[in-house]
């Protein structure tokens, strides 16, 4: 069975444009969850998304939002792009809402220049 | 009160002996304590995870020891393996209207040396 797919993998924008990443959960996976990965730190949850619908939401500005498709597939998107937003961008699925059991994908590298 | 505080920043162990990181929380809401490992350029992978009424959790070479009164928790890596040689962050999650929000230590960089 096929992991957690994230796409792009690498990703350069410059500040104040928009980007879009993409994740595609494990099959028969219904939850997405987002988590920026700054280098040298810990995964930070930015949202979580459960039957399209939104679970949580972390504490990142409004200029992050998600949303989840009905193949529970998702997409993150960041507005006016900041320097401070080039991280490592994880998704992360499981099987229900509260699984105790989150796979991440590979990420996708984002540099903002 | 979200933090998990993670130490040591880096290990360096020598291949055959006991690699140990230890992690503590706060928020006694905590249900849920995973160990994600990390190679450079992938995505963590769930290693071990451990609920807070048992003490000990072991999987193959890979145990988590759990201190509820003290709030912490721990791995022990035994007989370690250069293979072993990467990020491990802990993490913890607070079921909270059904959210899986996971909050992550800061990361041990692990090196094994031959």
């Amino acid at each position: 069975d096929a992991g957690v797919t994230q796409s792009p993998t690498h990703l350069i924008k410059t500040r104040g444009q928009q980007v879009t990443l993409r994740c595609s959960p494990i099959s028969g996976h219904k939850s997405v969850s987002w988590y920026q990965q700054v280098l040298g730190q810990g995964p930070q949850f930015i949202f979580q998304y459960y039957e399209k619908e939104e679970r949580g939401r972390g504490n990142f500005p409004d200029r992050f939002s998600a949303r989840q498709f009905p193949n529970y597939s998702s997409e993150l998107n960041v507005n006016a792009l900041l320097l401070g937003d080039s991280a490592l961008y994880l998704c992360a699925s499981s099987s229900t809402g509260t699984s105790q059991r989150q796979f991440f994908g590979p990420g996708t590298r984002l540099t903002v220049l | 009160q979200q933090q998990v505080k993670q130490s040591p920043q880096s290990l360096i162990v020598q291949k055959g002996g006991i690699s140990i990181i230890n992690c503590a929380y706060e928020n006694t809401a905590f249900d849920y304590f995973p160990w994600y490992q990390q190679f450079p350029g992938k995505g963590p992978a769930l290693l071990i995870a451990i609920r807070p009424d048992v003490s000990e959790k072991k999987e193959g070479r890979f145990t988590i020891s759990f201190n509820k009164s003290a709030k912490q928790f721990s791995l022990h890596i035994m007989d370690s393996q250069p293979g072993d040689s990467a990020t491990y962050f802990c993490a913890a999650r607070a079921t909270n209207f059904g959210n899986e929000k996971l909050t992550f230590g800061t990361g041990t960089r692990l090196t094994i040396i031959p």
